[in-house]
């Protein structure tokens, strides 16, 4: 268990609709970072966090955002959500915003859209 | 740009076989490198890394992994094989800059491990 809480597991939705993906980091630890695993495209980073400011995008779609809140739980926002968009989501956190800090992963939440 | 290759995508071995598990690397500087782990349906688990100072690291579960600047890789090596190793493997290099972090990966080389 690395501390890392994701909710839900499991999400299906239809195309076009809006979900919401939640995050809780490790006890301490001030940076979020989300990333997408999907069949064609991999392992992704789409956005990283650190004490509620956005810090670093990576391949994060318009479609897409994530904010950090003041408990520093974080939320991924899917809008116009599209067939391509089924992946497996996963949340991240680490101490610090850079360095060689490790990052400790969440168990994911799996999106379906049909 | 930075990229991180891993050329074989299946990989089946017979418990107790040794194992290697290759991972290149396309980095302009000095790379942070990581081996995640990925068993079905679970998130990834560190299982080592590689920041500086010994080429040869140790990590969990019996892996290390040898960094080597000529030849751009971290592969990744057991000497003997469990059943329980059978799991998705990514090499990734970490990019470190400006106050922000995150990780490329590789594509991840799924391993079998037959009884």
């Amino acid at each position: 268990d690395s501390g890392v809480t994701q909710t839900p597991k499991h999400l299906i939705t239809a195309t076009g609709q809006r979900v919401t993906l939640r995050c809780s980091p490790r006890s301490g630890d001030l940076s979020v970072y989300w990333y997408q695993q999907s069949l064609d495209q991999g392992l992704q980073f789409l956005i990283q966090y650190y004490n509620g400011e956005e810090r670093a995008k990576g391949n994060i779609l318009e479609r897409f955002s994530a904010q950090q809140f003041p408990d520093l739980h974080s939320e991924l926002n899917l809008s116009s959500l599209e067939l391509g968009d089924s992946a497996l989501y996963f949340c991240a956190s680490s101490a610090q915003a850079s360095g060689s800090g490790e990052q400790y992963f969440g168990p994911g939440t799996r999106l379906t859209v049909t | 740009a930075q990229s991180v290759t891993q050329p074989d995508i299946h990989i089946t071995v017979s418990e107790g076989a040794s194992l290697e598990l290759r991972c290149n690397y396309s980095y302009g500087a000095t790379p942070y490198l990581f081996w995640y782990v990925q068993s079905p349906g679970q998130g990834l688990q560190l299982l080592l890394k590689y920041f500086s100072g010994d080429t040869l690291v140790q990590g969990i579960k019996g892996f290390e992994a040898e960094f080597k600047r000529s030849q751009s890789s971290f592969n990744l090596r057991k000497p003997s094989v469990h059943w329980s190793d059978s799991a998705e493997y990514f090499c990734a290099v970490g990019m470190f800059s400006g106050g922000y972090n995150k990780l490329i990966f590789g594509a991840g080389t799924r391993l079998a491990v037959h009884p």
